[in-house]
């Protein structure tokens, strides 16, 4: 079957830099997006493809994929960036999206 | 500036249909995949479904029996409506646009959430 595996949380000092990664099970047809999820706030995409960050997402944010594995980088973390981070993809034998189950980042 | 505005009742008792519907503001409709995403309290985000260039659906399997998305593309808005609700469908609930079709014939391998509405808490209770 097809799933996406997060770790449940990760920690990172302040100005260092931290890996966030995403298990692909199934799923090696398409990318892994990543999305920053805020308290109170609606999901925002930081990296999609094979390594794309939309307008106005800062350059510490970069990703990449390895066999089965999805990772979002931040080189020099911020303070802001302490959030949830859920990766997601489609699933080509289903066409159907699959969320991890989202990692929290906290920035110390 | 596109944005996605969206709207719907927020209190729903058991068994009432949650609806919600989403309107594409400054920008192009037909040509993108268009979906619904929510966030029961505690939990991640989970698909709900969507609705493409070519009004085709497809939904989360776990919804399905109960769910129909549809879209006005006069009016360039879709619709979410989720019938016999419980405390279980509890949300926030988000719209969402997904990649543009000529991406996914172009890129092979993309697929992202690049534009969100801000969300509607639906709470369903007696």
């Amino acid at each position: 079957s097809s799933d996406l595996t997060q770790d449940p949380a990760v920690s990172v000092a302040l100005g260092q830099t931290v890996r966030i990664t995403c298990q692909r099970d199934g799923l090696r047809n398409y990318y892994a997006s990543w999305y920053q999820v805020k308290p109170g706030q609606a999901p925002v995409l930081v990296i999609y493809g094979k390594n794309n960050r939309p307008s106005g997402i800062p350059d510490r944010f970069s990703g990449s994929t390895s066999r089965n594995i999805a990772s979002l980088t931040i080189t020099g973390a911020q303070a802001e960036d302490e959030a949830d981070y859920y990766c997601d993809s489609r699933d080509t034998s289903t066409n159907h999206v699959i969320f991890g189950a989202g990692t929290k980042l906290t920035v110390l | 500036q596109v944005q996605l505005q969206q709207w719907g009742a927020g209190l729903l008792k058991p068994s009432e249909t949650l609806s919600l519907t989403c309107a594409i503001d400054g920008g192009s409709f037909s040509d993108y995949y268009w979906t619904w995403i929510r966030q029961s309290p505690g939990k991640g985000l989970e698909w709900i479904g969507e609705i493409d260039h070519n009004g085709n659906t497809n939904y989360n399997p776990s919804l399905k029996s109960r769910l129909t998305i549809s879209r006005d593309t006069s009016k360039n808005q879709f619709s979410l409506d989720l019938n016999s609700a419980t405390a279980a469908d509890t949300a926030v609930y988000y719209c969402a646009r997904g990649p543009l079709h000529m991406v996914m014939v172009t890129t092979p391998g993309y697929w992202y959430f690049d534009l969100w509405g801000r969300g509607t808490l639906v709470t369903v209770s007696s």
